[in-house]
């Protein structure tokens, strides 16, 4: 299995503050990694793909770099509706597999 | 616009049965792999099965093989998962997602979730 390890599993953030997220793949996995939002109650949200797509009407403060094993997630500057989990995933290894998320807190 | 909308979840006993329904619109169906993935309560994201665009492929995650089964009514624009013998380990919000023409295509859409609770 494609095991992905994502840091931290939290973290606390203020408005404005620069938030990166981490993923490691255990295996290469090339760009097929995508980042997920998600907030209580609330379906996941794809904010990027192939690693560093920016999904239609996600805004640009969102970045995703890296490929083959070691990926990031960065917010430039952290809005008030940041405050949310966050989770990668690999799509082209059997099984697909998330991270085990990030919970992106109020400071 | 894209919908997904799931059904089908609620309170089942422990080795019962339960039938989601994922009924979407505003894409055409018959073209995208489709998927289901939980989230237990307090838990991270977790796939369990998949379908591929006419129905003729279907895997499962370890967990669920040889009790849940995955199909789809391409006429129907409705995906399916069938649940049998349910544990409390099965206890989850369950969602649908859309995947794309190919297997290796991110899953863009996603529904709201159904809840199961599998409880005596």
């Amino acid at each position: 299995d494609f095991q992905m390890t994502q840091s931290p599993s939290s973290l606390s953030a203020s408005v404005g503050d620069r938030v990166t997220i981490t993923c490691r793949a255990s295996q290469d996995i090339s760009n097929y990694l995508a980042w997920f939002q998600q907030k209580p109650g609330r379906a996941p949200k794809l904010l990027i793909y192939a690693a560093s797509t920016l999904q239609g009407g996600v805004p640009s403060r969102f970045r995703g770099s890296g490929s083959g094993t070691d990926f990031s997630l960065t917010i430039s500057s952290l809005q008030p509706e940041d405050f949310a989990s966050y989770y990668c995933q690999q799509y082209n290894g059997y099984p697909p597999t998330f991270g085990q998320g990030t919970k992106v807190e109020v400071k | 616009e894209v919908q997904l909308v799931e059904s089908g979840g609620g309170l089942v006993q422990p080795g019962g049965s339960l039938r989601l329904s994922c009924t979407t619109s505003g894409f055409i169906f018959n073209g995208h792999w489709m998927f289901w993935v939980r989230q237990g309560p307090g838990k991270g994201l977790v796939w369990v099965s998949r379908i591929n665009s006419d129905g003729s492929e279907t895997r499962y995650a370890d967990s669920v093989k040889g009790r849940f089964t995955i199909s789809r009514d391409n006429a129907k624009n409705t995906l399916y998962l069938q649940m049998n013998s349910l544990t409390a380990a099965d206890t989850a919000v369950y969602y649908c997602a859309r995947g794309g023409p190919y297997s290796n295509n991110p899953w863009d859409y996603w529904g709201q979730g159904t809840l199961v609770t599998v409880s005596s």
